[in-house]
């Protein structure tokens, strides 16, 4: 069985610039959540997808918007980038409930100079 | 507690002793505790979910408890190996709110 896939695994980008991420779940799951881990911070929630619906949202500024497509595979978009969105972001997916597993991809590392 | 805590930050210790690490949570409205493993340059991997208070898990050298009512949990490796050594995450979740709150972790270092 697969496992989640996220691409690019490494991407530079320039303040104010926009980013996409992508993220493949493990098939059959329908939840997908991201997160943001920067040094000293551990994982920061930023939101969750199920069934092509947001059903959780971590506190994170407006330019941080995902979307989730009908084969359960996830887009996570950053407009007007940041010094400070610099890190490593990571992808989960699980079957549906808060007591599942989550399954973790290897992550997209975002440098922005 | 309002947030998820974990203690000690990080831990050293020699092959083949026996070691544990503590996690704190918020006890009200519980639904589910979560222990990971996180290797360098690898993804967290998922080691155990617990839900019932007084819950047991094993999983090889490695087992863990739960305690809803006091608001924590214990991991328990027995035995370290080098190929231990890495970052173990706990994460909670509360009521029907699948979103999880993590832990800093706790780094371990078995030394050969």
């Amino acid at each position: 069985k697969a496992g989640v896939t996220q691409t690019p695994r490494y991407l530079i980008k320039t303040r104010g610039q926009q980013v996409t991420l992508s993220c493949s779940p493990i098939s059959g799951h329908r939840s997908v959540s991201w997160y943001q881990q920067t040094p000293g911070q551990g994982l920061q929630f930023l939101f969750e997808y199920f069934s092509e619906t947001q059903r959780n949202k971590g506190n994170f500024p407006g330019r941080f918007s995902g979307r989730q497509f009908s084969n359960s595979r996830s887009e996570m978009n950053v407009s007007t980038l940041e010094l400070g969105d610099s890190a490593l972001y990571l992808c989960a997916s699980s079957l549906e409930g808060g007591a599942q597993p989550q399954h973790f991809g290897d992550g997209t590392r975002l440098s922005i100079l | 507690i309002l947030n998820v805590e974990q203690s000690p930050q990080s831990l050293h210790v020699q092959e083949g002793d026996s070691t544990n690490f503590t996690c704190s949570f918020p006890s009200s409205n519980f639904y589910a505790l979560h222990w990971y493993r996180w290797e360098t340059a690898k993804s967290p991997e998922a080691l155990f979910v617990m839900t019932l208070n007084g819950d047991e898990k094993k999983k090889g050298r490695i087992s863990a408890t739960l305690n809803t009512k006091e608001g924590y949990s214990y991991l328990y490796i027995k035995g370290s190996q080098p190929e231990d050594s890495a970052t173990y995450l706990c994460a909670r979740s509360a009521g029907n709110n699948r979103k999880l709150i993590w832990g800093l972790g706790t780094s371990l270092a078995v030394n050969p």
